[in-house]
């Protein structure tokens, strides 16, 4: 089946630096992938939609600036935490679709991000 | 505004006994809708799903009956067995490529 690589898996950083976490579709080509941030017993709430090539959309609230994603291949999309505040700490979890089966959805392993 | 909803945040079920799993939607445009399982710092894992036009899909232990009219989906597991303890979240989706929608989820206990 389909499988999404995301990395690291954990992170601590410095209030102010930015952190940038890797999503990479491993046998199939991802024109969507999506990111998702989920707090300590909440639901996973999405961020914002990936395309390859193209400029990502973020759901309301979410900000573009402050949250950087690039996809600039069918296999990898990022997502850079810039100039990351203790607030930002959170569970972050991409996901790439197959557009095959599970309807698509196949979901990396999730990055921890904590910011002291 | 909360449009994915499982109202117990957590479920003790013994070993062998069926675990229900129950889920509310309010958006009728959804129109495919998954469960997944997850563990703490880890991605969740898809379990089973079902379209909009079904009303039961089965999967081994695992069996989805959706009621449209009362816009509710349930996953039941039978028997339920220790492995099964986790948290379990439903989802749902519209038409295309679209991002999920997810509920809080709930906190499955098997006891021995």
């Amino acid at each position: 089946g389909a499988v999404v690589s995301q990395h690291p898996s954990r992170v601590i950083c410095k209030s102010g630096t930015s952190v940038k976490i890797e999503c990479r579709s491993l046998d199939f080509q991802a024109t969507t992938m999506f990111w998702y941030r989920q707090f300590p017993k909440q639901s996973l709430m999405l961020m914002a939609t990936s395309n390859e090539g193209s400029k990502a959309t973020y759901e309301q609230g979410v900000e573009k600036d402050k949250f950087l994603i690039n996809h600039a291949s069918l296999t990898l999309s990022t997502l850079t935490v810039t100039s990351a505040h203790p607030e930002d700490s959170s569970f972050y979890i991409c996901s790439a679709f197959s557009g095959t089966e599970n309807y698509g959805y196949t979901f990396g392993s999730g990055t921890r991000l904590t910011v002291v | 505004d909360q449009q994915v909803k499982q109202n117990s945040p957590s479920l003790s079920v013994q070993e062998g006994r069926i675990s229900i799993l129950n889920c509310d939607y309010t958006n009728s445009m959804f129109d495919y809708f998954l469960w997944y399982k997850k563990y703490p710092a880890e991605g969740p894992t898809f379990l089973i799903s079902i379209s909009s036009i079904k009303d039961k899909n089965e999967d081994g232990r695992f069996t989805v009956f959706l009621n449209k009219s009362a816009k509710h989906l349930s996953l039941h597991i039978v028997p339920s067995q220790p492995g099964d303890s986790a948290v379990y979240f439903c989802a749902a989706g519209g038409g295309g490529a679209d991002g999920l929608t997810f509920g809080k989820g709930t906190h499955l206990i098997i006891q021995p």
